[in-house]
């Protein structure tokens, strides 16, 4: 069974703050980590899909990194604002047409 | 360009009951994926279509069931309906070969309750 693990499970920060997220994944027939932001009452919305070790991902203000090596994947909020505020999900692409979700990073930012 | 679109938006049905939801992705999606999401689990895979291909299936019962139609359109079905079938079912669409490495474009989801 293939885990993807996120952490922390939830977090709560001040409007302006800056934050970070986790994930982690197998190292092995690695593919591509995907970050998706998912707002309540929404669809998840894709954010980045990255495919080599060292990528960094850039979107305003949130950007990622990669290391496929020891398998993890930051994701990076500078100056988090209300409207942040979402479900961060990360997913897992090997070679057998499917992704695997993490459970989640649950972000509040307080106004 | 349309989004993913999902009907219906809500079902209740009853335990042993059957249901088919229908996910029809963006025009030029030949991939569509299927994923059911319940309190405290990720997004859970069911399958993934191209082409009318089933390429993929999730740790699921033979109770969920789907199929892709020549138009990518997708449809699931759930039979014999248990409680535990309640859930969110979102279908994604890829326009590329490799669900592993193309972006996901999410609908909205239908919202199963069973009774």
């Amino acid at each position: 069974i293939l885990n993807v693990e996120q952490s922390p499970q939830s977090l709560h920060v001040q409007e302006g703050d800056s934050t970070n997220f986790t994930c982690s994944f197998p190292s092995s027939n690695f593919y591509a980590l995907h970050w998706y932001r998912w707002e309540t009452a929404k669809s998840p919305e894709a954010l980045f899909v990255m495919t080599l070790n060292g990528d960094e991902k850039k979107k305003g203000r949130i950007s990622a990194t990669l290391n496929t090596k020891e398998g993890y994947s930051y994701l990076y909020i500078k100056g988090s604002q209300p409207e942040d505020s979402a479900t961060y999900l990360c997913a897992f692409g090997g070679s057998n047409y499917k992704l695997t979700f993490g459970k989640g990073t649950l972000l509040t930012v307080n106004p | 360009k349309a989004g993913v679109t999902q009907t219906p938006r809500y079902l209740i049905k009853t335990r042993g009951q059957q249901v088919t939801l229908s996910c029809s992705p963006i025009s030029g999606h030949r991939s569509v994926s299927w994923y059911q999401q319940t309190p405290g689990q990720g997004l859970q895979f069911l399958f993934e279509y191209f082409s009318e291909t089933q390429r993929n299936k999730g740790n699921f019962p033979g109770r969920f069931s789907g199929r892709q139609f020549s138009n990518s359109r997708s449809e699931m079905n759930v039979s014999t309906l248990e409680l535990g079938d309640s859930a969110l079912y979102l279908c994604a669409s890829s326009g590329g070969l490799g669900v592993s490495t193309d972006t996901q474009y999410f609908g909205p989801g239908t919202r199963l309750t069973v009774l």
